[in-house]
């Protein structure tokens, strides 16, 4: 089975703080995607990458960078923690399949921003 | 561009009531659809999927079948049980591209 997990489950960071969520994943997968959940907004795709040292913008890169230096391993970092960042924030990965892709999921941060 | 509507929450239903929840989308090409189950506390879980017109993907009792001609792809269960309760999210692929819907809370009670 494949398994994604993520550094922590919850965390508290207060405004302006360097904020790192770490994502694995242990099947060797091309794909690793950051998103972030709100009520009422569903799935908003923050980050995604293909590959190692690759990485594209999604819907809602802002305040948001990410970092993949290892094929198993992508990290969203925060670089300056707002309170509208308050939210859940999920990891993903996929093995390329031409447009037929599942994504597995990891159990997501909830992150809160004080 | 590519999206997907999905019907607003939250539902409630009774235990042994049938369900359906309505997924619509909007694509150019042509998508695979998902249904993905998020059970509370956890992450999104693949529950089926069909990747071309007129496909039927089914799982635990749930099924949903691929249509083109209405741009549909609408969950359905004959007899829920409390175990069910989750969000439920619609999703398409198409290309390099993924969109979710916004999620529909179920909750079956006893």
């Amino acid at each position: 089975d494949v398994k994604v997990t993520q550094s922590s489950r919850y965390l508290v960071k207060r405004t302006g703080e360097k904020v790192f969520l770490e994502c694995v994943q242990d099947m060797d997968h091309e794909n690793m995607f950051w998103y972030r959940q709100d009520p009422g907004l569903g799935l908003r795709l923050i980050y995604f990458s293909y590959d190692v040292k690759m990485k594209e913008k999604g819907d809602i890169p802002e305040g948001y960078s990410v970092s993949r230096e290892k094929k198993e391993r992508f990290s969203l970092i925060l670089e300056s923690a707002s309170t509208n960042q308050t939210s859940m924030y999920l990891c993903a990965s996929s093995f390329p399949g031409q447009g037929q892709e599942t994504q597995y999921f990891g159990p997501g941060t909830r992150l809160l921003v004080l | 561009g590519d999206s997907v509507t999905q019907m607003e929450g939250p539902v409630t239903l009774s235990e042994e009531a049938f369900l359906t929840i309505n997924c619509t989308y909007t694509a150019t090409g042509y998508p695979s659809l998902f249904w993905y189950v998020q059970y509370p506390g956890e992450g999104l879980q693949l529950l089926l999927k069909a990747t071309k017109a007129d496909d039927k993907g089914s799982n635990k009792g749930f099924e949903a079948t691929y249509r083109k001609e209405t741009t549909s792809f609408h969950l359905e269960k004959g007899s829920v049980q409390v175990s069910d309760s989750a969000v439920y999210f619609c999703a398409l692929h198409t290309g390099n591209q993924f969109y979710f819907g916004t999620g529909t809370s179920l909750t079956v009670i006893p």
